[in-house]
Order: structure tokens, then C-alpha cells, then sequence
């Protein structure tokens, strides 16, 4: 079966420091790979995604790439920002209109 | 256009009593997925819905739960006879009619129902 596999948190960074959540997965077939962030009290928003082999998935200023050969696909940003505390969600899926397999989430904190 | 949409955001019930959940897919989508999300703890697939069809129900629990997409309306999850540990977030997410390509299975979370069970 599928599953993935992310890194405990809660991670603590001071502001502007370099960001590396890790995420492994195991999956049947060919999976899609995403990144979903959930702010405090509210719903799950897409961060990034790559659906093939070395792609690159980027938004605000983070990026992960799809790395078949270590199954990965860490979330990575240069400089972080108080406005990114959230947690964070690596996801994948593995069929047209299939369900979303989720790891157990990191919550970031960045503080000044 | 709307997001997905859910109510109520917040819903208590005691013991016994039953849970409507509602979900209004975005607009033109017309597949359906529930989750759950017990505290502390990543999001759990439950059923995944197209029009007046269950695809996928392998992560339902076997009783009190069930749900609908009818024809017209909301996608509606429905649990009975609620107990404490049914206490969750339940999160539904939807995604486009025409799956033509991998760029296609991005899901659209609505923003949550937050059931409380005393």
C-alpha cells in the first residue's frame, strides 16, 4: 500500500533561517507528490505538487523536488518567516481522482 | 469561484445524537473526498464520491457512518449515534470532473466541520 513518512516536529527556526522538512514515501504505481500547509484553525491549502521524476514543485518560496531514486520529496525555503508557522502536510496519490495519502504532518514555528 | 464550501464550521453534539456534515464541491467539480483528522494526527481518507456513486469507501468505519453525493445538493456525511472519539475535524475536498492528465488530481479542500462530542 501507500504510505509516507515525514519528519516529527515541531520544528522551531528563528526568522530568516533555511528551512528542510523531510519526507519519504512508498507507494504502488507512479505516484503524484504534494505539499499541503494548514494554518491555525482553518483548512488545507496546496503549497506545491510534482507529478513526474524531477520535477520541481515551487510556491512563495519553497520548493521540493520528486526524487524517485530516494523516494523523496523534501520541503525546503531559503529564509523562513514568522507568517509561515503552520503545519505541514506531504501527501501523495497515486491514481486519476484517487485519494490523497497524508503523513502525520510537521508543525513549523518561526519565531523573531 | 467559490471554494469548496462546508458547514457548519462547527458543530456539538451530545452522545446518541447524529452528525450532518455538508459539502458543496467548487463548481464544476464533481468528485467528492472526505477525511478525518483526529487531533494531533495527519488527515485519514474516508470515502471519495462522484455523482450519485460511492467510488471508494475504504476508510469508513464499518458502522454509524455513511455518506451521499446526490444529484442535486451537497455531499452529505452522516454519523449516527455519535460517541467521544468521533471528536474530529472532518475535512471534504473536491477535484475537477475531467481527469485528463496527472496535472488534473490536485484536490480543493473546504475549510473544515469541527465536530465536538460531550
Amino acid at each position: 500500500g501507500n504510505s509516507v513518512t515525514q519528519m516529527e516536529g515541531p520544528v522551531t527556526l528563528s526568522e530568516e533561517a533555511f528551512l528542510t522538512i523531510n519526507c519519504t514515501y512508498t507507494a504502488t504505481g507512479y505516484p503524484s507528490l504534494f505539499w499541503y500547509v494548514q494554518y491555525p484553525g482553518e483548512g488545507l491549502q496546496l503549497l506545491l505538487k510534482a507529478t513526474k521524476a524531477d520535477d520541481k514543485g515551487s510556491n512563495k518560496g519553497f520548493e521540493a523536488t520528486y526524487r524517485k531514486e530516494t523516494t523523496s520529496f523534501h520541503l525546503e525555503k531559503g529564509s523562513v518567516q514568522v507568517s509561515d508557522s503552520a503545519v505541514y502536510f506531504c501527501a501523495l496519490s497515486t491514481g486519476g481522482g484517487n485519494k490523497l495519502t497524508f503523513g502525520t504532518g510537521t508543525q513549523l514555528k518561526v519565531e523573531l | 469561484n467559490a471554494g469548496v464550501m462546508q458547514n457548519p464550521r462547527h458543530l456539538v453534539r451530545r452522545r446518541g445524537q447524529e452528525a450532518r456534515l455538508r459539502c458543496s464541491p467548487m463548481k464544476g467539480h464533481s468528485h467528492v473526498y472526505w477525511y478525518r483528522q483526529l487531533p494531533e494526527e495527519g488527515l485519514k481518507f474516508m470515502v471519495y464520491l462522484q455523482k450519485e456513486n460511492i467510488i471508494d469507501e475504504s476508510g469508513m468505519p464499518k458502522e454509524r457512518f455513511s455518506a451521499e453525493f446526490p444529484k442535486e445538493g451537497p455531499s452529505i456525511l452522516r454519523i449516527q449515534q455519535v460517541v467521544r472519539g468521533d471528536s474530529a475535524a472532518y475535512f471534504c475536498a473536491s477535484s475537477p470532473s475531467i481527469l485528463r492528465d496527472r496535472d488534473s488530481y490536485e484536490q480543493y479542500f473546504g475549510p473544515g466541520t469541527r465536530l465536538t462530542v460531550t
